[in-house]
């Protein structure tokens, strides 16, 4: 079945580290996004990527990058410079004129 | 600029009716539709186009007045299975497009 996979589903992080979540598509979708989700609030927009080789800032894309190397894969990266990570962190992808299909998420905690 | 949902939060009874309202400062191209269930990632109900075109289920229905940058989704004859956050999501560009989200709406379906 097609689908989005994210993993690991949780991941714990020790200060200063950096800290990489996977997320792989077979949908053969071409736009890949990364939202991240505190609790009792909406998503927010971190990065997202039209097509390989190339990704956008979001909303608040300060202390996170990513690479779009592959259609299928769109890694994300949460570094040091990240001061409160915190939070379940959901891929998507979708096709123009549909919504998006997400993944299941990773919940991150800094330890 | 983040959509405006309400009401917040709501509780109904099985089979009861319910509307939930999503409205933006911007010109939309868009506005999605997700249920996301607790601990869980948001699935795509629905999506309307600039122009009036709808695409979602059947017993889910939505409305788009661009006029007013305004959604509402209609939830009749409500089932248990109904109970989630609702997010309204809105686009301003078309194409590969970039969602913003509103903060959702609690919606508990009790029998």
């Amino acid at each position: 079945d097609g689908g989005i996979t994210q993993s690991p589903k949780y991941l714990f992080r020790k200060e200063g580290q950096n800290v990489t979540l996977s997320c792989e598509q077979n949908l053969n979708h071409d736009a890949m996004y990364w939202y991240r989700q505190d609790p009792g609030q909406g998503l927010r927009l971190i990065y997202y990527s039209q097509i390989v080789n190339d990704f956008q800032k979001g909303d608040i894309a300060e202390g996170y990058s990513v690479s779009r190397e592959k259609k299928e894969s769109f890694p994300l990266t949460v570094t040091s410079a990240q001061k409160n990570p915190t939070a379940f962190y959901l891929c998507a992808s979708s096709v123009v004129g549909y919504g998006y299909t997400f993944g299941s998420g990773t919940r991150l905690t800094v330890v | 600029q983040q959509p405006v949902q309400s009401p917040q939060a709501v509780i109904l009874r099985e089979g009861e009716d319910a509307v939930i309202n999503c409205s933006s400062s911007k010109a939309l191209y868009s506005v999605h539709w997700y249920r996301q269930k607790h601990g869980e990632a948001p699935v795509f109900l629905m999506i309307l186009l600039k122009g009036g075109e709808q695409k979602g289920h059947e017993k889910i229905s939505a409305s788009f007045n661009e006029k007013k940058q305004q959604s509402s989704l209609y939830l009749t004859a409500s089932q248990l299975s109904y109970s989630g956050t609702y997010f309204c999501g809105t686009d301003v560009m078309g194409g590969y497009q970039k969602v913003t989200f509103g903060t959702g709406t609690k919606l508990q379906v009790i029998p």
